[in-house]
């Protein structure tokens, strides 16, 4: 049972150049998440979709965009990469139930120079 | 502004003993709430939740004690083992938002 899975694991990018991380989760969920981690901030939300074809921004939304053609997959895409962007990005989903526990996958760290 | 606050950056904790992790929040609206625990390369995993309809919730070792007067929740791990050294983050929500609101993390460490 693979749950949320993220590629690539990592991943370094020159300032100007444009990536798509991809996020596949195997477990229906209708709700799916794009965080960053970054020292001392904790999680922060990017993006968000509740369901197939639906995205929402978060709390951090600004220079990456998202789609979510299929309901097991979410992109994160950043265009025009920027040093500032250097941080490990987590995907999440969840069920969107009563309790609406999200379920993490392993994160991708991404520099970028 | 920082709606979910985890003010202690780390805490050491002799095995066997109590761990004890804090968590203030401030929005009143949030009506339930999550702890996760992370380890280094790794993506964070559920621990632990606690609805504000109850003021404790107890799962083997761990326990969630909430306040709501206080607004203000904390996870006791008793007794603390060198597998629960790792990063743990409170996270709060409300009823019919989908979205988590996450603290900034507590590092855990056990000394053994």
């Amino acid at each position: 049972n693979a749950g949320v899975t993220q590629t690539p694991k990592f991943r370094v990018l020159k300032t100007g150049q444009s990536m798509t991380l991809l996020c596949a989760q195997d477990m229906n969920h209708e709700y799916m998440y794009w965080y960053r981690q970054d020292p001392g901030m904790g999680l922060r939300l990017i993006h968000y979709s509740v369901g197939e074809g639906t995205t929402a921004k978060g709390e951090v939304p600004d220079g990456y965009n998202v789609s979510r053609l299929k309901k097991q997959n979410f992109l994160l895409g950043l265009e025009s990469a920027a040093p500032s962007q250097t941080s490990v990005y987590f995907c999440a989903s969840s069920d969107g139930g009563a309790k609406n526990i999200q379920y993490f996958g392993a994160g991708t760290r991404l520099s970028v120079l | 502004d920082q709606q979910v606050k985890q003010n202690s950056p780390s805490l050491s904790v002799q095995e066997g003993r109590i761990s004890i992790l804090n968590c203030d929040y401030t929005n009143s609206m949030f009506d339930y709430f999550l702890w996760y625990k992370k380890y280094p390369a790794e993506g964070p995993t559920f621990l632990i939740s606690i609805s504000s309809i109850k003021d404790k919730n107890e799962d083997g070792r761990f326990t969630v004690f909430l306040n709501k007067s206080a607004k203000h929740l904390s996870l006791h791990i008793v007794p603390s083992q060198p597998g629960d050294s790792a990063v743990y983050f409170c996270a709060a929500r409300y009823f019919g938002n989908e979205k988590l609101t996450f603290g900034t993390g507590t590092r855990l460490t056990i000394i053994p």
